[in-house]
């Protein structure tokens, strides 16, 4: 692994199901982020970790949980899928939250509810 | 929530100059970045501001005015390559990052 992957490239999901979105980095980063992107609204944070075992909520946390038990993965869920949650999500990572640090995204994924 | 207000859409030909302007209102300040974003592809850093003042690196500069929540991207020397989405963040108090909704810039030969 070289950098921050990103798991699936794709899905197209039911409304209801549940799904798990997968991130890991190979950087030693302590922070990591969680965006969606939508069409004229640029990327929004939805749930963040500064280091291993803590998360904070973003701009738009509803309807989704992150967890980060290590350094590496940093997984989001969808805990029962909705069509709003139609969207591109980008994984990203720091070396820390602050300073000149900048973040490094992941290629993405596209996930579509149906 | 945060306020960062760019440009929707530019046009510009290759070889010449073109500034992609930002202004922001945000709940304290730690930086702003810019985010470079070709089509179906993540963004990529570009350049960090946290003093006033001009940042310059090859072709690309960004400028910072934190007293007017101001501040722009410069592209010199245009070239086709360049044609992508600018993404203007701002960091705030909480060191959480807030993205523009972008600037699409295309350059025409």
């Amino acid at each position: 692994i070289a950098g921050i992957t990103q798991a699936p490239t794709s899905q197209i999901l039911a409304a209801g199901r549940r799904m798990t979105l997968r991130c890991t980095q190979d950087m030693r980063h302590n922070a990591m982020y969680w965006y969606r992107q939508d069409l004229g609204l640029g990327l929004r944070l939805i749930h963040y970790s500064n280091t291993a075992g803590t998360t904070g909520k973003g701009e738009v946390p509803d309807g989704y949980s992150v967890s980060r038990a290590n350094t590496d993965d940093f997984p989001l869920t969808l805990a029962s899928a909705v069509p709003s949650q139609t969207s591109v999500y980008f994984c990203a990572s720091s070396l820390t939250s602050g300073g000149g640090n900048e973040q490094f995204f992941g290629p993405g994924t596209r996930l579509t509810v149906l | 929530g945060q306020n960062i207000d760019q440009p929707t859409e530019m046009t510009a030909t290759e070889g010449a100059i073109v500034q992609i302007n930002c202004t922001y209102q945000t709940s304290g300040f730690n930086g702003l970045f810019w985010y470079q974003q070709h089509a179906g592809e993540a963004p990529t850093f570009l350049s960090y501001n946290v003093l006033d003042g001009l940042e310059e690196k090859g072709r690309f500069s960004s400028f910072l005015s934190r007293s007017k929540g101001y501040s722009y991207l410069l592209l010199k020397e245009l070239q086709m390559k360049d044609s992508a989405s600018y993404l203007c963040a701002v960091r705030d108090g909480d060191y959480k990052l807030s993205f523009g909704a972008g600037t699409t810039v295309t350059v025409r030969a």
